[in-house]
């Protein structure tokens, strides 16, 4: 089982409508959480953060944390065919040494028009 | 702004061959990390530096090495080139090594090993 978890997709939404994207991490003890956009041969592209429990809201995406269930998503409003990519969500734990990212596989996401 | 600045951009090795792969952080940015992309595959942490010190090890093979340099740019050295060592390479750096602040990604070395 991985690290975090992640469906691979694809996810196809119409224009205008809104993405939900989903990952679950297995250690309790991860700290920190982001959600990256990577276009095909493109270097990910870092969309959010957040670090504690709750809705982080930044124009058209809010990330939601949920620590207890050890759950965070990625919504994405007004969706438009440029948002078309695969989303990498990305956790760190503390560890006491560096802050590595681990990543899921990514969600491949489809803005249809 | 400023980006994480990586060269060169593609590169192409033959089996047993070196590589050497350079970044550059953002400015003020003394945290540099590595990571490794398959095709198909999401990235893999290689080994960090922060304040020219490795900070941490992933699953990075003994044939690479890497070190961070006093103007805070980092190369990755990678010796005896395998055909699976052929890959994007990323290059990331952030403000320190607090689990809190994000890493930004350079646009990423291809290599390909024939």
């Amino acid at each position: 089982q991985k690290e975090v978890e992640q469906n691979s997709g694809p996810l196809s939404v119409p224009e205008g409508a809104i993405a939900s994207l989903n990952c679950t991490y297995s250690d309790r003890v991860s700290q920190s959480f982001f959600w990256y956009r990577q276009y095909s041969g493109k270097s990910p592209e870092l969309i959010m953060s957040i670090y504690s429990n709750g809705d982080k809201e930044d124009g058209r995406f809010t990330a939601q944390l949920n620590k207890a269930s050890q759950y965070v998503s990625l919504l994405i409003r007004d969706s438009q065919p440029s948002d078309s990519a695969t989303y990498l969500c990305a956790v760190i734990k503390i560890t006491g040494g560096g802050n590595k990212l681990t990543f899921g596989t990514g969600t491949q996401l489809k803005v249809e028009l | 702004a400023a980006g994480v600045i990586q060269s060169p951009r593609h590169l192409i090795k033959e089996k047993r061959e070196t590589a050497t792969l350079k970044c550059y952080p953002i400015p003020r940015h003394d945290t540099v990390y590595w990571y490794q992309q398959g095709p198909g595959q999401d990235p893999q942490f290689l080994i960090s530096f922060y304040e020219k010190m490795q900070s941490d090890k992933g699953s990075i093979p003994d044939r690479f090495s890497a070190q961070q340099f006093s103007d805070y740019h980092s190369e990755l050295n990678m010796s005896s080139l395998e055909l699976g060592d052929s890959a994007l390479y990323f290059c990331a750096s952030s403000l320190d090594w607090t689990s809190y602040n994000e890493q930004f990604f350079g646009p990423g070395t291809r290599l390909t090993v024939l």
